[in-house]
């Protein structure tokens, strides 16, 4: 239980284009979804948590217009990367908490597969 | 500032050897902290809870308020014991944002 997927798996694209990354609670209602950015090697570092219905918000120094987050239902949530360029090319790793009905996981993040990016 | 403090990127064992992969955490709030492991080519899934004071695959972690550690352990290690583990720090006052330590990888040999 408690399944999040990620689609696509990896994905290339032209510098310039734009990409969309959807994440999604297979078994459960993510009442909050995250997304974090993992370079090779280092550990993940969070981008924005969204709540379902209402806007993303963002960490510093990432930005907003650039990573644009929807949050439209209780199972999904989606990541634009707009006009992509090289820097981007990273792995993005998204999370959901929710009302999973284990004890005590009401809180715990499920991440999903992740979603390698390729700017060429 | 909050802050996670995984000091060693490897941990170098071999089977049946105790491990002890150690966390520190700097934050002025009420620390809820968890120990994520990722094995190869698999999604990041969570080991260990501190509040849940529990014991996964044999290993354990206890949160030291003193110290500011949740070191993770385990008596005796074994090969598939291998991977990546992150320690991760839950900031409270809503959403639940977890702060990610840099992962310590965890090699057992044979």
């Amino acid at each position: 239980g408690a399944v999040v997927s990620q689609h696509p798996s990896w994905v290339i694209c032209k510098s310039g284009t734009s990409v969309k990354i959807e994440c999604r609670s297979l078994d459960f209602q993510a009442t909050t979804m995250f997304w974090y950015r993992q370079f090779p090697k280092q550990s993940l570092m969070l981008m924005a948590t969204s709540n379902e219905g209402s806007k993303a918000t963002y960490e510093q120094g990432v930005e907003k217009d650039k990573f644009l987050i929807n949050h439209a239902s209780l199972t999904l949530s989606t990541l634009t990367v707009t006009s992509a360029h090289p820097e981007d090319s990273s792995f993005y790793i998204c999370s959901a908490s929710g009302d999973y009905l284990l004890a005590g996981s009401t809180d715990t993040q499920y991440f999903g597969p992740g979603t390698r990016l390729t700017v060429l | 500032a909050q802050r996670v403090t995984q000091p060693e990127k490897l941990l170098s064992v071999f089977k049946g050897a105790p491990v002890e992969l150690k966390c520190n955490y700097s934050y002025s709030g009420s620390p809820e902290l968890f120990w994520y492991v990722q094995y190869s080519r698999q999604r990041l899934q969570l080991l260990l809870r501190h509040i849940s004071r529990e014991s996964i695959k044999g290993f354990t972690a206890d949160l030291n308020k003193g110290e500011t550690s949740f070191h993770l352990k385990k008596p005796f290690a074994q090969e598939e014991d291998s991977a990546m583990y992150y320690c991760a720090l839950s900031l409270s006052g809503g959403y639940n944002k977890l702060i990610f330590g840099a992962g310590t990888r965890l090699a057992v040999h044979p």
